[in-house]
């Protein structure tokens, strides 16, 4: 069974900042992980696909890279909308597992 | 407008019984699977069960197994989860989840809004 490992669990930063978020799978999962967004009280959200695939509706400041067993998320300049918690979810190997998520908190 | 909403949540004492159902809208519901993933207070996004397009094949957790049954029902447009025997550690909002990739999208594109489930005496 693959582990997905994100880091930092929290990530403190300013709106108008860039955000890294870092998920590291523990085999290779070669480009099939996804992000989700969560925001309090809500349903995930998916924001990128096959790695580097923004989904449907979301805005070009949220990119992903990355292949193999590590992989990035990256939100070039926060909106007040964008602080929430992000998972990572492998689509390679069965179970399809989540990390266990990064929380965006406003500095 | 797609969307998934769930229904069946509540109040079960321990090794008491339940069933989630999760109507689905807006879409051709019965050319996707479908899945059920669930979340404990405070914690993060653990999957539980899925099951093809017809119904045919099914997969669960291994916190799951022998215990929880997925099915659906294509003509009424709704997926369901069968928990039996139900322990503390089942606590969870469970959320249902379109899989896309029969568009080609390899992750859960919907989700449906969720129902608390509190197993407690």
């Amino acid at each position: 069974e693959i582990v997905l490992t994100q880091s930092p669990a929290t990530l403190s930063l300013s709106p108008g900042e860039r955000a890294t978020l870092s998920c590291r799978a523990s085999q290779s999962v070669s480009s099939y992980l996804a992000w989700y967004q969560q925001k309090p009280g809500q349903a995930p959200r998916l924001l990128i696909y096959d790695a580097s695939n923004r989904a449907t509706g979301i805005p070009a400041r949220f990119s992903g890279s990355g292949s193999g067993t590590d992989f990035t998320l990256t939100i070039s300049s926060l909106e007040p909308e964008d602080f929430a918690v992000y998972y990572c979810q492998q689509r390679s190997n069965w179970p399809p597992a989540f990390g266990q998520g990064t929380r965006l908190e406003i500095k | 407008e797609v969307q998934l909403v769930e229904s069946g949540g509540g109040l079960v004492q321990p090794g008491g019984s339940l069933r989630l159902s999760c109507a689905a809208s807006g879409f051709t519901f019965s050319s996707y699977w479908m899945h059920w993933v669930r979340q404990a207070p405070g914690k993060g996004l653990v999957w539980v069960s899925r099951i093809n397009s017809d119904g045919s094949s099914t997969s669960y957790a291994d916190s799951v197994k022998g215990r929880f049954t997925i099915s659906r029902d294509n003509a009424k447009n709704t997926l369901y989860l069968q928990m039996n025997s139900l322990r503390a550690e089942d606590t969870a909002v469970y959320y249902c989840a379109r899989d896309g990739n029969l568009q080609d999208v390899d992750a859960f594109d919907i989700w449906g809004q969720g129902t608390m489930v509190t197993v407690s005496s």
